[in-house]
């Protein structure tokens, strides 16, 4: 079946950049998706690229997809104590989505 | 992006009552939802895949007769834990995709469920 993995932890310094892996293992997956969770919160859509584009950047956020690595991954800028919390890449098959394990995320002042 | 509504936000029931989560996409319609359980510092698992007006499709090792899912409008999917008990304590997140293979899906805020 599918399969999502990203790394379990990243700790970076305030002011860094903070990069977040994913890979996925099913190359129909039309939309590829970062989320954030907060500790006790839902999920919050963070941004999402088309399987078509090689790039997407959101302010702070840019986000890398290479198809033929079946590689994702989240770049945040300047990234603030705000940033902690744990995000998640989700996939897109035709009907159903698969969630990766997951990126603590830990901002150190 | 498209609202989606997941109601309760949280809630706290006695072991071997049944407890209904409503998971409602508030401005399209959603031909398909999704509902994810999420356990302590875990991923999200999806538990099973519901279409508007047939049966809910369930991941391997999902009791289907445990958790119930009724979709039964393009804008409402519920999901009824039955004869609850501690273990099934959870988060529990939906999600509803637009009408059409690969459209982009979007997630409700969750519900906590606590059985004591």
């Amino acid at each position: 079946g599918e399969d999502v993995e990203q790394s379990l932890f990243l700790s970076v310094r305030e002011g860094d950049s903070s990069v977040i892996n994913c890979t996925y293992t099913d190359s129909s997956s039309t939309y590829l998706y970062w989320y954030k969770q907060e500790p006790g919160a839902g999920l919050q859509l963070l941004t999402y690229i088309f399987s078509n584009m090689d790039m997407k950047q959101d302010q702070r956020l840019t986000v890398l997809l290479n198809k033929k690595d079946k590689h994702l991954s989240l770049r945040i800028a300047d990234t603030q104590t705000g940033d902690s919390a744990i995000y998640f890449c989700a996939v897109s098959g035709t009907y159903k989505y698969i969630f990766g394990t997951g990126t603590r995320l830990k901002v150190l002042a | 992006g498209a609202v989606v509504s997941q109601h309760p936000s949280w809630v706290i029931c006695k072991s071997g009552t049944s407890v209904k989560i409503e998971c409602r996409s508030l401005d399209f319609q959603a031909t398909t939802m999704f509902w994810y359980r999420q356990f302590p510092k875990q991923s999200l698992m999806l538990m099973a895949t519901s279409n508007e007006g047939s049966k809910a499709t369930y991941e391997q090792g999902v009791e289907k007769d445990k958790f119930l899912i009724n979709h039964a409008s393009l804008t409402l999917s519920t999901l009824t834990v039955t004869s609850a008990h501690p273990e099934d304590s959870s988060f529990y997140i939906c999600s509803a995709r637009k009408q059409g293979p690969n459209t982009e899906a979007f997630f409700g805020q969750g519900t906590r469920l606590t059985v004591v």
